[in-house]
């Protein structure tokens, strides 16, 4: 069974910095391509971030580049999402998902999601 | 980038009803296109990816339709579990957009 576990959320003060990580099991990790999407309270689905199975293709929403960084260890079956320069816009559950295949080009359909996380952004 | 827009933004239906809800991409996304269904407090669930290919598992009541700028999701007879929220996707860029979504009511 496919199963994607988020941590690393909480309150955090305008200008921090925040990491979250994305434990994945049941399926082989380095296969495919992973995204994080976000969703604030009451609003839509907000793409952030995308990572290739290799790392060796990275996208990112305008409204996060340059303060956002999204990594994976495939040894540890993990995805994470470095968040620096937080805002209060931010404030989001943040979604990890599976994408279908290993490469951001070929489907950007996410077929798996984890509960997510939810990230605070306050004073 | 691409903009993704939604119709209606809200709909009431009946259990039985054939409902349709439309997508438009601000330019041509060929067939990059995906459906979603997110229910309240859960995580969103992949019907339809590709505009027209149904994922495993989903009823066969669910179907996606066009290419270009303009898509449908169809669902041929509402079923009590479809009242939900719909979002479509654009995967055609990796800047995977998101339409505003169309929630279905009762």
């Amino acid at each position: 069974e496919v199963q994607l576990v988020e941590s690393g959320g909480g309150l955090v003060q305008p200008g921090r910095s925040l990491r979250l990580s994305c434990t994945a099991s049941g399926f082989t990790f380095d296969d495919y391509a992973m995204h994080w999407v976000r969703q604030a309270p009451g609003k839509g689905l907000e793409w952030v971030s995308g990572i290739s199975w290799s790392s060796g293709a990275i996208a990112y929403a305008d409204s996060v580049k340059g303060r956002f960084t999204v990594s994976r260890d495939n040894a540890k079956n993990s995805l994470y999402l470095q968040m620096n320069s937080l805002r209060p816009e931010d404030t989001a559950l943040y979604y990890c998902a599976k994408d279908m295949s290993a490469n951001l080009y070929d489907s950007g359909a996410s077929d798996y999601w984890g509960l997510g996380t939810l990230v605070t952004v306050s004073s | 980038d691409i903009q993704m827009t939604q119709s209606p933004s809200s709909l009431s239906a009946s259990v039985g009803d054939r409902v349709t809800i439309t997508c438009r991409a601000s330019q041509s996304i060929s067939k990059y296109l995906n459906w979603y269904q997110q229910k309240p407090g859960k995580a969103p669930n992949l019907l339809i990816y590709k505009a027209s290919t149904l994922q495993t598992g989903v009823p066969s009541r669910f179907s996606g339709s066009g290419s270009g700028t303009d898509f449908t999701l169809t669902i041929s007879s509402l079923q009590p579990e479809d009242f939900a929220t719909y979002y479509c996707q654009q995967s055609y860029t990796t800047l995977f957009t998101f339409g505003p979504g169309t929630k279905l009511d009762i």
